[in-house]
């Protein structure tokens, strides 16, 4: 069971330069996730997509642009990579609007230097 | 003030014994609430839901107490493969997206 993939898992950026992470989903779910654990602080939702074409702002979206490429995948952009968007960044999904099941996927390691 | 409050630990407790966390949330509107469980370096699982009326399962307790807005999640026998963070994790409205995630609490489950 695949469940939740993202990809990469680690990544070293230079300032002001450009990244894309890919999540993907193989359980059918209509809702997916971005967020961003830092150290001391709570996972914080960057942005979410209700349904396949929608996306909305979540807590933190700064930075960062979305695309809910089609019901399986959605993918966070960083365009101008900065210090403060080192962090380890998770993608979930979620059958519906409910938050009672949620799934993560691994987590993508990121260093911007 | 955090919305959600967790002690941030570390908790070293040895085999076999027994260990409480606490949380305190700030919105007295909040509907749902969880706590999951995150191995080092590793994404957040679902543990269990908490229920008003208390729920277990297994060695896990989970109680709610709505009037002083905390939750709680006992370990009873803890094993060495309890050692992770646990996250209490509430939930504002109706819809993942209104998940609010503490900072978790560290366990460590010693020999």
């Amino acid at each position: 069971n695949a469940g939740v993939t993202q990809t990469p898992k680690f990544q070293v950026l230079k300032t002001g330069q450009s990244m894309t992470l890919q999540c993907a989903q193989d359980m059918n779910h209509n809702s997916m996730y971005w967020y961003r654990q830092d150290p001391g602080m709570g996972l914080r939702l960057i942005y979410y997509s209700a349904s396949e074409g929608t996306t909305d702002k979540g807590e933190v979206p700064n930075g960062y642009n979305v695309s809910r490429l089609n019901k399986r995948e959605f993918s966070l952009r960083l365009e101008s990579a900065a210090p403060s968007q080192t962090s380890v960044y998770f993608c979930a999904s979620s059958p519906g609007h409910s938050g009672n099941t949620i799934y993560f996927g691994e987590g993508s390691w990121l260093t911007v230097v | 003030r955090k919305e959600v409050e967790q002690d941030p630990g570390p908790f070293n407790v040895p085999e076999g014994a027994t260990v409480a966390f606490n949380c305190t949330y700030s919105n007295s509107a909040s509907q749902s609430f969880f706590w999951y469980r995150q191995d080092c370096r590793k994404e957040p699982k679902l543990l269990m839901s908490v229920y008003s009326s208390g729920n277990e399962d297994g060695r896990f307790t989970a109680q709610l107490n709505r009037a002083s807005q905390y939750i709680s999640l006992l370990i009873r026998d803890s094993k060495l493969s309890d050692s992770a963070t646990y996250l209490c994790v509430v939930n504002s409205g109706g819809s993942a997206r209104q998940l609010t995630f503490g900072s978790g609490t560290q366990l460590t489950v010693l020999p």
